[in-house]
């Protein structure tokens, strides 16, 4: 069965200064990853997704860049947080051959 | 681009009775999957369901593809039913639009 994470669970970071999330994926190969953010009692909105490693397409950039370093592994990452980043991050899944999508657990952010 | 309707925006039930939640979107979509999201953040999967009817349990999703919409129907509510549920939509590559959600509460 695959498994989805996402580190860390939580996150309280200054503004101006640095972030990068995680998201994992075990039990499937060559997954196609993708970021969304959600802001607190909002609606979920796509930010990136990943075909294969190495390839990134931008959705939606709110300031933060994405990468796929490794065929399980997606990074959401930027190096000045603004007071708008805070929210929810959620990282999914779906296989090569379908479409459904399957999320993580989440990370929440706040910045102050 | 892709625009997602869903209504209505939030609904408050009795344990025991039934709720429908619609979602109405702009273009035709050729795929479309209703999420519920725990009030702690967690989303899972309901359905997964471009046309036609699934059942799952007391759930049932019905959408009709010619008629941009889609719904999903809850029978006999549980108070474990509360929380928010989303319709997306994606018509074309890897882009997923999500609805604005519709926020449920069954009290005991």
């Amino acid at each position: 069965a695959q498994t989805i994470h996402q580190w860390p669970v939580a996150e309280i970071k200054a503004v101006g200064s640095p972030l990068s999330l995680g998201c994992t994926i075990k039990g499937k190969s060559s997954p196609n990853l993708y970021w969304y953010w959600q802001a607190t009692g909002g609606t979920l909105q796509q930010l990136f997704y990943s075909i294969t490693v190495g390839q990134v397409e931008s959705v939606v950039q709110l300031n933060l860049s994405a990468s796929r370093p490794k065929d399980d592994q997606f990074i959401l990452s930027t190096e000045k947080l603004l007071l708008s980043h805070s929210g929810f991050y959620l990282c999914a899944w779906s296989g090569g051959q379908g479409w459904e999508q399957y999320f993580g657990p989440g990370t929440r952010l706040t910045v102050l | 681009g892709q625009q997602v309707q869903q209504s209505p925006a939030s609904l408050v039930l009795q344990e025991g009775e039934n709720a429908e939640l619609q979602c109405n979107f702009s273009s035709t979509a050729t795929r479309l999957q209703w999420f519920y999201q725990h009030p702690g953040g967690r989303l899972v999967s309901l359905f997964y369901n471009p046309s036609g009817t699934k059942h799952t349990g007391r759930l049932t999703s019905t959408t009709v593809t010619n008629e941009r919409r889609s719904s999903l129907h809850i029978s006999s509510s549980q108070t474990t039913d509360s929380g928010t549920y989303f319709c997306a939509i994606d018509n074309a590559g890897a882009k997923l639009t999500f609805g604005g959600g519709t926020r449920l509460t069954v009290r005991p």
